[in-house]
């Protein structure tokens, strides 16, 4: 159980170009939805926190209007790269949570995007 | 705010050794501590948890983790390495702010086994 899917696995494209991440949590309702950031060799960087239907909480230093997130439901969450360059080069991760308080976040297998 | 500590960077082990991760905390209230693996361009898998109760936990792939507020640690120990535990690993504290249920990671531990 507590299976998150996050789609593509891997993108390729120009600079300039927006990326559109999903994260779907397949057998649960995800109050919560995760979006990190993680560099080589380096540990997750919380991005933002979205709950469905309102808007994200976005983390210190994160630019809203360059990674744009939408959860419109209990189980979708998407993040947009708009107009992406090459140091949005990163790997992307998303998490769902079941509930608030403690509940264990569920990890999909992330987004490895790379800007030409 | 809260923090997490994973001393080593790198560790080795032989097939077969016991193995323990070290892992320590800062957090202002009881804490949520969790440990996650990581398989290269793969997402986090959860391998145990705490949140109260009994201070060693039980988790996936033989896996067991204890917590001792007095040290402020949370090391995750397995008695004997298999090949395929080799992996990145994430010690990660979480607690409720404003309802939400946030999650620092440490900088990981990348563990090697020796066949």
């Amino acid at each position: 159980g507590a299976v998150v899917s996050q789609h593509p696995s891997r993108v390729i494209c120009k600079s300039g170009t927006s990326v559109k991440i999903e994260c779907r949590s397949l057998d649960f309702q995800a109050t919560t939805m995760f979006w990190y950031r993680q560099f080589p060799k380096q540990s997750l960087m919380l991005m933002a926190t979205s709950n469905e239907g309102s808007k994200a909480t976005y983390e210190q230093g994160v630019e809203k209007d360059k990674f744009l997130i939408n959860h419109a439901s209990l189980t979708l969450s998407t993040l947009t790269v708009a107009s992406a360059h090459p140091e949005d080069s990163s790997f992307y991760i998303c998490s769902a949570a079941e509930g608030l308080g403690n509940q264990p976040q569920h990890f999909g297998d992330g987004t490895r995007l790379s800007i030409l | 705010a809260q923090s997490v500590t994973q001393p080593d960077i790198h560790i080795t082990v032989s097939e077969g050794a016991s193995l323990e991760l070290r892992c320590n905390y800062s957090y202002g209230a009881t804490p949520y501590l969790f440990w996650y693996v990581q398989s290269p361009g793969q997402g986090l898998q959860l391998l145990l948890k705490y949140f109260s109760g009994d201070t060693l936990v039980q988790g996936i792939k033989g896996f067991e983790a204890e917590f001792k507020r007095s040290q402020s640690s949370f090391n995750l120990r397995k008695p004997s390495v298999h090949w395929s535990d080799a992996a990145e690993y994430f010690c990660a504290v979480g607690g409720v702010t404003g309802g939400e249920n946030k999650l620092t990671f440490g900088t990981g531990t990348q563990l090697k086994v020796e066949l």
